[in-house]
């Protein structure tokens, strides 16, 4: 089974530029998420979708972020414009669709992609 | 909204045994999960617990108290490669159904 496909898997711009991320999930998997991992610290929830919509972005900085998943599939995160402080690892994660009759649930994770922004 | 404790960094011999803990505090505990990653890659899953109690997975175990809000995961019979960060991480039971948050993660060097 294919995992998490995410690129680029490395990316280096300038302060106030754009810069996007793509993931494509497992197939099968109904929950995308975005997490943010800052040298040292545990993943942070961006945003995660459910199929096609969104779930939960109350942690997604909106006045820059943005991310879509027009199709329930393919997933891409924006940043526009980036800042110093966004430089960290973009990870994508995916999981089956959650029920409250599903045990674990785990999410699988995508290698990621890392950012710095000079 | 949620607080999840452990420790930064461990350091523990090849052979012996490392208990890593987690705390922590949740309005709506839906289970806790424990990642392993390993530096520059993903993160993978090791464990998951819901109920009270000790689940065994060959060298790796992991440990609940839900009235405690405490966690440990027990790796035994250490080797080089596990040295890597070990990620707690709490479901919370709310509208967006799986969604976890992380602990910090403790960085664990295997020495020999």
């Amino acid at each position: 089974e294919a995992g998490v496909a995410q690129s680029p898997r490395y990316k280096i711009i300038e302060k106030r530029q754009s810069v996007a991320f793509w993931c494509n999930p497992i197939s099968g998997h109904a929950t995308l998420y975005w997490y943010q991992q800052i040298l040292g610290q545990g993943p942070k929830l961006l945003i995660q979708f459910q199929n096609n919509g969104v779930v939960d972005d109350s942690q997604l900085p909106k006045d820059r972020f943005s991310a879509e998943r027009l199709k329930g599939v393919d997933s891409t995160l924006k940043i526009q414009p980036a800042k110093l402080e966004d430089s960290a690892v973009y990870l994508c994660a995916s999981s089956l669709a959650p029920t409250f009759f599903t045990a674990d649930n785990e999410q699988f994770f995508g290698p990621g992609t890392r950012l710095t922004v000079l | 909204g949620q607080n999840i404790d452990q420790p930064t960094e461990m350091t523990a011999t090849e052979g012996a045994i490392v208990q890593i803990n987690c705390t922590y505090q949740t309005s709506g505990f839906n289970g806790l999960f424990w990642y392993q990653q390993h530096a520059g890659e993903a993160p993978t899953f090791l464990s998951y617990n819901v109920l009270d109690g000790l689940e065994e997975k060959g060298r790796f175990s992991s440990f609940l108290s839900r009235s405690k809000g405490y966690s440990y995961l027990l790796l035994k019979e250490l080797q080089m490669k596990d040295s890597a960060s070990y990620l707690c991480a709490v479901r919370e039971n709310n509208n967006a159904g799986n969604m976890l948050t992380f602990g910090g993660g403790t960085r664990l060097m295997v020495k020999p």
